[in-house]
């Protein structure tokens, strides 16, 4: 079952401004990954955070992490019309190794 | 790298008809792949997980005699839908993991489309 909540469910935004997507679970995790996927296309990793970890960066992307309120963000800095996509967290569950997915965001970056 | 294929990318099969969906690891040894389900606007849900050599673990709800999963070796498992009815039709996407707790690495996914 699903066990992540993603919110909004849909964002659309002006290319250039920037984009948080929240994302809600409810167990212990080892660790919280956030992927992109284009329509109709396979998944793209974009960047993985542990329970240990409370912020990471790469590039324009900046997730946040907090254990206590099993909560992550995802931002995404200065948009671009290539960013649009739908954003999926996914946790890795302690002991479980499976992943389970949150709801995801439908990002819309207007140009 | 760690690339991940899925053939065939789409199929369009009449109601009844099997579909096979083959997910290999091209440059590494999965210890274990999944097999998840996405219908059109929705998240991905896990079907089961499997290991090479062993039956594969299904989630609840997901029938194993309709949706078959051989793992036969460490950069092949597939997926075969029996007896395919038009409420099969779905996205259907592989993952692999190189070892235990690893970072999943998708496949681009199959489009199944059942008439």
């Amino acid at each position: 079952s699903q066990q992540g909540e993603e919110d909004p469910q849909a964002l659309s935004i002006q290319e250039g401004e920037n984009a948080t997507m929240n994302c809600s679970y409810k167990t212990s995790i080892n660790n919280l990954q956030w992927y992109r996927q284009n329509s109709g296309r396979g998944l793209v990793h974009l960047i993985l955070i542990r329970s240990n970890e409370r912020e990471k960066h790469s590039g324009r992307l900046r997730v946040t992490l907090d254990t206590s309120k099993k909560s992550s963000s995802l931002l995404i800095t200065a948009s671009r019309a290539a960013d649009t996509a739908s954003y999926f967290c996914a946790t890795d569950e302690t002991g479980a190794q499976k992943l389970v997915f949150g709801q995801g965001t439908r990002l819309t970056i207007n140009p | 790298g760690a690339v991940v294929s899925q053939h065939p990318s789409w199929v369009i099969c009449k109601s009844g008809t099997s579909v096979k969906i083959e997910c290999r690891s091209l440059d590494f040894q999965a210890t274990t792949m999944f097999w998840y389900r996405q219908f059109p606007k929705q998240s991905l849900m896990l079907m089961a997980t499997s290991n090479e050599g062993s039956k594969a673990t299904y989630e609840q709800g997901v029938e194993k005699d309709k949706f078959l999963i051989n793992h036969a070796s460490l950069t092949l498992s597939t997926l075969t839908v029996t007896s395919a009815h038009p409420e099969d039709s779905s996205f259907y996407i592989c993952s692999a993991v190189k070892a235990t707790k690893d970072t999943q690495y998708f496949g681009p996914g199959t489009r199944l489309t059942v008439l």
